[in-house]
């Protein structure tokens, strides 16, 4: 299984809401990212984890919450979001960081209004 | 933060032609990789290449390294119109953990 699988596809949230994105992955990957893409831009990294601990936030707002329950899992917690939030949110693993082949989900497509 | 530039920002060809993308990066790394994005939805793994090989060769993909002028170029043969998509580079930034991406190239295979 070379899958990695983001839920939901889709999302639309007020900006009081609370929601999260889920991704999953079962190739024994160590190393988890968050990337967030706005159109026709590349993905920005936003979270890294390593061994299921937060190694890299690229200085993040704080409405967005990251979480790795276990090596398999990794969250995405949001709440209070703005408009200019709105964005492609895709995950990927790779078996270790340090820029290794990476393996992304399609993403959530994430419109805030 | 971005470490790779590529270039052309876009590049349409004929179904057959060859297409070369072009990727400048900034600080040391120990690889520099290619994926490829269609319709923003995820994107797939093409390429690795290690700071110390100078060419690679998938399928009809080959891909440069100069280390020394700190690029790399995409060459995808025979081009078809399903490699209509954005390709970007990606590299570890001062060797860390991160995975940074370039600016991408979008191509366009005319048919």
């Amino acid at each position: 299984d070379t899958e990695v699988t983001q839920t939901p596809k889709h999302l639309v949230m007020g900006m009081t809401n609370k929601k999260s994105l889920k991704c999953e992955q079962h190739m024994g990957h160590r190393a988890m990212y968050w990337y967030k893409q706005k159109a026709k831009k590349p993905p920005e990294l936003m979270f890294v984890y390593s061994y299921e601990k937060l190694s890299i936030n690229e200085s993040v707002p704080s409405r967005f919450s990251p979480e790795c329950p276990n090596s398999s899992l990794l969250n995405l917690h949001l709440h209070a979001l703005q408009p200019e939030d709105s964005a492609l949110y895709l995950c990927a693993s790779s078996q270790w960081t340090g820029n290794t082949e990476a393996f992304f989900g399609q993403g959530t497509r994430l419109t805030v209004v | 933060s971005q470490q790779g530039e590529e270039d052309p920002q876009a590049l349409s060809i004929q179904e057959g032609e060859n297409a070369t993308m072009n990727c400048s990066y900034k600080t040391s790394i120990n690889n520099l990789q290619w994926y490829r994005q269609n319709s923003g939805r995820g994107l797939v793994h093409l390429i690795l290449i290690r700071s110390n090989e100078r060419e690679k060769h998938s399928g009809r993909l080959r891909v440069t390294l100069d280390t020394s002028k700190k690029s790399s170029s995409l060459l995808i043969t025979a081009s078809r119109a399903a490699d209509t998509a954005s390709y970007f580079c990606a590299t570890d930034a001062d060797r860390d953990d991160k995975i940074i991406f370039g600016k991408g190239t979008r191509l366009h295979i005319l048919p």
